[in-house]
């Protein structure tokens, strides 16, 4: 089944500890993006990479990183959590960046910053 | 700059009640412009697109015509059901197509 899996999908964590969040998809796509939704906001794009090892700022990249070393996957990191990046946070991928790609999301995930 | 304005919600109508969720849009050069939609505890699907003006982009009878003179995406249903209860965003991408810009969502209930 094509899709984009995320993990986890929920996590309770402490201001300052490093975390990850993984992201991966089985349909071939050159194109994948992070986002966090927010409520009253809606989505804003974090970070988006074309393809392997080609990485670029969203609208709000401060206080995130991403990496893109093999096509399928596209962590997010967050090297010091602050309580303002508690959110839900979404990942999507498409074949590319074309006006007729539509973008697959993930399922979410759901992160509290204490 | 490039940004997406919807109107804001909840709406909240009858089963088979006409819907319509207005959106608007700033953009640099022509970008598309997209319908969302988000079931709860869900991630977000492509409800229908329109890539240049005056396309009108439809799927499950929901519709929206890309118009450039008034830089509108009107989402509409003639007749909504139950099911389409949901949160509906409207986006765009930039010209260039590398990133992409979300309205705040709308959410729609539909009372049986």
């Amino acid at each position: 089944e094509a899709q984009v899996t995320q993990n986890p999908r929920y996590l309770i964590t402490v201001t300052g500890k490093k975390l990850t969040v993984t992201c991966s998809q089985n349909m071939n796509h050159e194109y994948m993006s992070w986002y966090r939704q927010d409520p009253g906001l809606g989505l804003r794009q974090i970070y988006y990479s074309m393809n392997v090892e080609v990485t670029d700022k969203g609208d709000v990249p401060e206080g995130y990183k991403v990496s893109r070393k093999e096509k399928r996957n596209f962590p997010l990191i967050l090297e010091s959590p602050s309580p303002n990046q508690t959110s839900l946070y979404f990942c999507a991928s498409s074949p590319g960046a074309s006006p007729y790609n539509e973008q697959f999301f993930g399922p979410g995930t759901r992160l509290t910053v204490l | 700059g490039n940004s997406v304005t919807q109107m804001e919600g909840p709406v909240t109508l009858s089963e088979e009640a006409f819907l319509t969720i207005n959106c608007t849009y700033t953009a640099t050069g022509y970008p598309s412009l997209f319908w969302y939609v988000q079931y709860p505890g869900e991630g977000l699907q492509l409800l229908l697109k329109a890539t240049k003006a005056d396309d009108k982009g439809s799927n499950k009878g929901f519709e929206a015509t890309y118009r450039k003179e008034t830089t509108s995406f009107h989402l509409e249903k003639g007749s909504v059901q139950v099911s389409d209860s949901a949160v509906y965003f409207c986006a765009l991408s930039a010209y260039n197509f590398n990133k992409f810009y979300f309205g705040s969502g709308t959410k729609l209930n539909v009372k049986p």
